[in-house]
């Protein structure tokens, strides 16, 4: 698998407003995979996205791939407080585990 | 409700001890992983299991070992050797590649310091 580079690295809005973050990566793909992290808690997937796909939707989540430029984004609309986390995307390759970066830090200010 | 389930929550290792951390997951995944998380840090993938009684090493394997004796079970043993094993220790489980890419499902992880 190949790491995910998220960016930026720390995001702080306020909330009702959205929440946008980046994800780059180098090889081509089969499909690449977002996930949230809240303080002292596991990962919890959250959308999945297939290199034939450009954009998909779920609730307040929006994710496009580009992959012409290697790059994806989430895009969380009307931020609540409760979206505060860190988020990360990661894209399996073949049988290898997936490799998770640093992640984007997103406080949502109430 | 199927899930995975980390134990304990919270670890306390004395110097020079071995300890053990549980994880059990009743989805009928084929693959289990462990990964360690520093503060601040991405997640660093410790050893990984596509099948019962069969594992591979991660980028950080060495001062751990594991077992899969198995399919729903993958404990993690932090041996002496692992000379800073304070961290947070996640273990995972998902489908293999072709049995349908759904993503990874996390247990809430177990938090391990050293006194």
């Amino acid at each position: 698998s190949q790491q995910g580079e998220e960016d930026p690295q720390a995001l702080s809005i306020q909330e009702g407003e959205n929440a946008t973050m980046n994800c780059s990566y180098k090889t081509s793909i089969n499909n690449l995979q977002w996930y949230r992290q809240n303080s002292g808690r596991g990962l919890v997937h959250l959308i999945l996205i297939r290199s034939n796909e450009r954009e998909k939707h779920s609730g307040r989540l929006r994710v496009t791939l580009d992959t012409s430029k290697k790059s994806s984004s989430l895009l969380i609309t009307a931020s609540r407080a409760a979206d505060t986390a860190s988020y990360f995307c990661a894209s399996p390759s073949g049988n290898t585990p997936l490799v998770f970066g640093k992640g984007t830090r997103l406080s949502v200010i109430a | 409700d199927g899930g995975i389930t980390q134990s304990p929550k919270y670890l306390f290792r004395k110097e020079g001890q071995n300890v053990t951390l549980s994880c059990e997951q009743n989805l009928n995944h084929d693959a289990m992983y462990w990964y360690r998380q520093d503060p601040g840090q991405g997640l660093r993938l410790i050893y990984y299991s596509q099948i019962v009684n069969d594992f591979q090493k991660g980028d950080i394997a060495e001062g751990y070992s594991v077992s899969r004796e198995k399919k729903e079970s993958f404990p993690l043993t932090v041996t002496s050797a692992q000379k800073n094993p304070t961290a947070f220790y996640l273990c995972a489980s998902s489908n293999l590649p072709g049995q349908g890419g759904h993503g990874y499902t996390f247990g809430s992880g177990t938090r391990l310091t050293v006194v």
